[in-house]
């Protein structure tokens, strides 16, 4: 069954803000993590990926942390955008399940 | 061009009819997938094909058959439609086989509407 969920089903920041976006997995064993951004109408798209000898990695403008001993991931996505209004979902290993993800809405 | 294509985008039907939702991918992938999106967003995997081949079932029901004529096409039939298969199905493809890591790409969804 699902092991990955959410924190918050929504987020709302300001534009220029820095935005966090949180994911909780259950399986210990998990050694690959995942995001993707849904825009409305559209299919999830790859953000970043990490694994698990990992603590930190940095994209262009987000940044994923992971704390395997509370088994916690992040997205951080700095100085936010009214693009990056989306849906996060955050996905392990075998990405079978998503989740419902977090709908984060930028406030212009 | 669109690595992923599906289409329809839209579907509405009656309940009892039979739909099916094309899928292709031109990336070279040996891997594609559905996905299934309810209304509440939530995403999960139906099934995976590795190069024709079915390799993962998530206790989808019997109406719904995949169909893998090369590896550049997943189709999905669906009999017997149900209102609780109203859904947003997502076709995706990754160069993994089903159930590995990495990214994967997925189509811009088929919104079907059962009535």
């Amino acid at each position: 069954g699902e092991s990955v969920g959410l924190h918050l089903p929504t987020l709302s920041v300001q534009e220029g803000d820095n935005s966090i976006i949180n994911c909780a997995y259950s399986n210990s064993a998990s050694d690959y993590f995942i995001w993707y951004k849904q825009e409305s109408g559209k299919g999830p798209q790859f953000i970043i990926d990490i694994r698990s000898n990992m603590d930190k990695r940095q994209g262009q403008r987000v940044t994923v942390l992971l704390n395997k001993t509370v088994k916690h991931l992040s997205l951080q996505i700095a100085a936010t955008q009214p693009g990056d209004s989306a849906v996060y979902f955050c996905a392990e290993n075998n990405q079978f399940y998503f989740g419902t993800g977090t709908s984060l809405t930028v406030i212009p | 061009d669109t690595a992923v294509s599906q289409t329809p985008k839209y579907l509405v039907t009656q309940m009892g009819n039979d739909k099916s939702i094309k899928c292709e991918q031109n990336l070279g992938h040996d891997t594609m997938y559905w996905y299934k999106q309810d209304s509440k967003k939530f995403l999960k995997i139906m099934f995976s094909y590795n190069n024709k081949e079915l390799i993962i079932n998530e206790t989808v029901p019997n109406r719904f058959s995949p169909k893998s004529p090369d590896k550049a096409h997943l189709n999905l039939h669906i009999n017997s439609l149900e209102l609780g298969d109203s859904a947003v199905y997502f076709c995706a493809s990754s160069r993994v086989r089903g159930g590995g890591t990495g990214e994967l790409f997925f189509g811009e969804g088929s919104r079907l509407t059962v009535l």
